[in-house]
């Protein structure tokens, strides 16, 4: 089972609508990366922290997306106002580097955002 | 991103082999990495690929080939459960950041 953890499983939205999904990474791992799954299975990656700090983002998370990554509390990812392509399985990973030959990523279960 | 393709469907035996190609168009990354995603489920890491030729980790294998842009996933003796999803993905130097295909989803038949 993973140690990362994501919340809520499912989340429901109208156009328009905020979108809030939550990650708790695994113990220990200071690195975090947001993925988004289409609904052809394509990966997008959206965006990865280092603790609180962003290390890499796509141009989209830049406009409508933001997210954060608070000491203390669940990393977040929140779209200001969705939109019908949002719908997607939006991923959290987990790493224990940046460098190094080897990055390997433990995933969540994911957050299925469903946009009406 | 990178150019990653992977063919959408591969069916095979319980009890004989399967092969999940890789194609790639991007260079310079730090090394190539195989997942597997149940329906509804994380993707889990299998294996992670640097150096040319064919890497043997009994159940998976994988096989790279940097100047062909190529690697594929081989498992043998199949099972039943062996039926996902398979992903491969380059990961890149900055920040090591991993670009996936959209995977190769392997159905096991009895």
């Amino acid at each position: 089972n993973s140690k990362v953890i994501q919340t809520p499983r499912y989340l429901v939205k109208g156009q328009g609508q905020k979108a809030k999904m939550r990650c708790i990474p695994e113990k220990g791992h200071p690195v975090v990366f947001w993925y988004q799954q289409n609904k052809n299975n394509e990966f997008k990656f959206l965006i990865n922290f280092q603790n609180q700090e962003v290390l890499q983002q796509i141009d989209m998370t830049e406009k409508r997306f933001s997210a954060e990554c608070p000491s203390n509390s669940p990393c977040s990812l929140e779209i200001q106002s969705s939109e019908a392509g949002d719908s997607a399985l939006y991923l959290c990973a987990s790493s224990l580097r940046t460098g190094g030959r080897q990055n390997t990523l433990y995933f969540g279960a994911g957050t299925r955002l469903s946009v009406l | 991103g990178q150019g990653v393709e992977q063919p959408d469907n591969l069916m095979s035996v319980e009890g004989t082999f399967a092969r999940v190609n890789c194609t790639y168009s991007t260079s310079g990354f730090n090394g190539l990495s195989w997942y597997q995603q149940r329906e509804g489920h994380a993707p889990v890491f299998l294996s992670y690929v640097v150096l040319d030729g064919l890497k043997d980790s009994g159940h998976f294998s994988t096989f790279l080939s940097r100047s062909n842009g190529y690697s594929y996933l081989l498992l043998t003796e199949l099972q039943i459960k062996d039926s996902a999803s398979y992903l491969c993905a380059v990961c890149m130097p900055n920040y090591n950041v991993l670009y996936f295909g959209s995977g190769t989803k392997l159905t096991v038949e009895p």
